[in-house]
């Protein structure tokens, strides 16, 4: 079985650039979450979405950030107009229905690691 | 909003030895936690739950105990081993949901051989 899938693992951008993430979650997975980790800090929630649907958008920055869950293909994450503050790893995460509490069925994905230069 | 705070960024111990990783958080009304372990250049893998209603439970090497009177819990890690090498970080369900994780800066496990 396939795990959540991250791609790119590795992206540079210059200043002003977009940067556009991918996550597939895994199988059977409805639900798709994404998480920013600044260096040396703990993951912060972004956004939770289901096809189609975004459910809370409430850690997601006001502006130039975006995220969607197409009824096709994989969940991305969008940036436009990179800043150096942007640089992180950002981490997709997947569970096959909310996980209803249960922190065992929610899978990470290994991450993307953006960098701003 | 729900905080979550650890005793130490860093821990080393020799291996064979047992490790004991501390975490504060400071919402009363949180009732799941989950520890996970990063190791370097990966993403976050699940450990080990407990629920509020508990305050022990074991697993395979682990063991998490839950104080909800003082609000901290750990992590014991029997027997650490070179493997055990990483970032452990302890989080919380947040913003009354079953979803969103609210995580600790976590804390850099170092296994000496």
């Amino acid at each position: 079985n396939a795990g959540v899938m991250q791609n790119p693992r590795h992206l540079v951008r210059r200043r002003g650039q977009e940067a556009r993430l991918r996550c597939s979650p895994m199988k059977g997975h409805s639900h798709v979450y994404w998480y920013r980790q600044l260096p040396e800090e703990g993951l912060k929630f972004m956004v939770y979405l289901q096809k189609e649907n975004i459910i809370d958008e409430s850690g997601m920055p006001k502006e130039r950030f975006s995220a969607e869950f197409p009824k096709e293909g994989p969940s991305i994450l969008r940036i436009q107009q990179v800043v150096r503050g942007d640089s992180a790893a950002y981490f997709c995460a997947s569970s096959p229905a909310s996980s209803g509490g249960s922190g065992n069925t929610i899978y990470f994905g290994e991450g993307s690691w953006l960098t701003v230069v | 909003g729900e905080s979550v705070g650890l005793h130490l960024p860093t821990l080393s111990v020799q291996e064979g030895d047992n490790s004991i990783i501390n975490c504060a958080y400071s919402n009363s009304a949180s009732d799941y936690f989950i520890w996970y372990k990063q190791e370097s250049g990966k993403g976050p893998q699940f450990i080990i739950d407990i629920r509020s209603n508990m305050d022990k439970r074991q697993g395979q090497r682990v063991t998490v105990l839950l104080n909800k009177t003082v609000k901290h819990l750990s992590l014991q890690i029997a027997a650490t081993q070179p493997g055990d090498s990483a970032v452990y970080f302890c989080s919380l369900y947040s913003g009354g949901s079953n979803y969103k994780l609210t995580f600790g800066k976590g804390t850099l496990l170092t296994v000496n051989p």
